[in-house]
């Protein structure tokens, strides 16, 4: 199975900061890599599809990049929305597998 | 309004079994994939499961032999059938559409299924 590791665990970020969060897969996923948002006792919300491009309805401040192994979550002006927990995902090969979740709170 | 709904969820005792839907709208079910996740409280996502449109079915190795995901076009519903439950199965299970490669797009609220005597 493919190994999903996010970075940092969890974080605290004010308003108007900008925020990265790393995602490192176990072996090379080429592009196929997602990533989610989830609200404390919602279901999560698509941000990011193969690995760069934007969901239809997502704010343009967040932004994926990465192939290969890393991958790279950026929220380039954190809002008070944005504070939740953020998942990758790989689709690469079955089993797909997340990563274990960064919680961004506030600071 | 594109909707997923499941239901089925609740209370089994270890080595029970439960049979969990989920109905969907607002959109042309049979042309999708569709995917169960599951959260235990306070822990990540997992997938547990998948079906294409042409019925092919994939598990990961913590639920197969005891998990079966079936769909029925008909009726726009997806199933999960869960037998032999463990302590460690409960968790709310989500449904879920699969969008592009492999990225799901729409989720259900969630069910809650808890394992225990």
């Amino acid at each position: 199975d493919i190994q999903m590791t996010q970075s940092p665990s969890s974080l605290s970020a004010s308003v108007r900061d900008r925020v990265t969060i790393t995602c490192r897969a176990s072996q090379s996923l080429s592009s196929h890599l997602n990533w989610y948002q989830q609200k404390p006792g919602k279901a999560p919300k698509l941000l990011i599809f193969a690995a760069s491009s934007l969901q239809s309805g997502v704010p343009s401040r967040f932004s994926g990049s990465g192939s290969g192994t890393d991958f790279t979550l950026t929220i380039s002006s954190l809002q008070p929305e944005d504070f939740a927990t953020y998942y990758c995902q790989q689709t690469y090969s079955t089993p797909w597998t997340f990563g274990q979740g960064t919680k961004v709170e506030i600071k | 309004e594109v909707q997923l709904v499941e239901s089925g969820g609740g209370l089994v005792q270890p080595g029970g079994s439960l049979r969990l839907s989920c109905a969907a709208s607002g959109f042309t079910f049979s042309s999708y994939d569709m995917h169960w996740v599951r959260q235990a409280t306070g822990k990540g996502l997992e997938w547990v499961s998948g079906i294409g449109t042409a019925g092919d079915t994939y598990y990961p190795g913590s639920v197969k032999g005891r998990f079966s995901i079936s769909r029925e076009n008909a009726k726009n519903s997806l199933y999960l059938q869960m037998n032999s439950l463990r302590a460690g199965d409960t968790a709310v299970y989500y449904c879920a559409r699969e969008f592009e490669v492999g990225a799901f797009d729409i989720w259900g609220q969630g069910t809650m299924v808890t394992v225990s005597s």
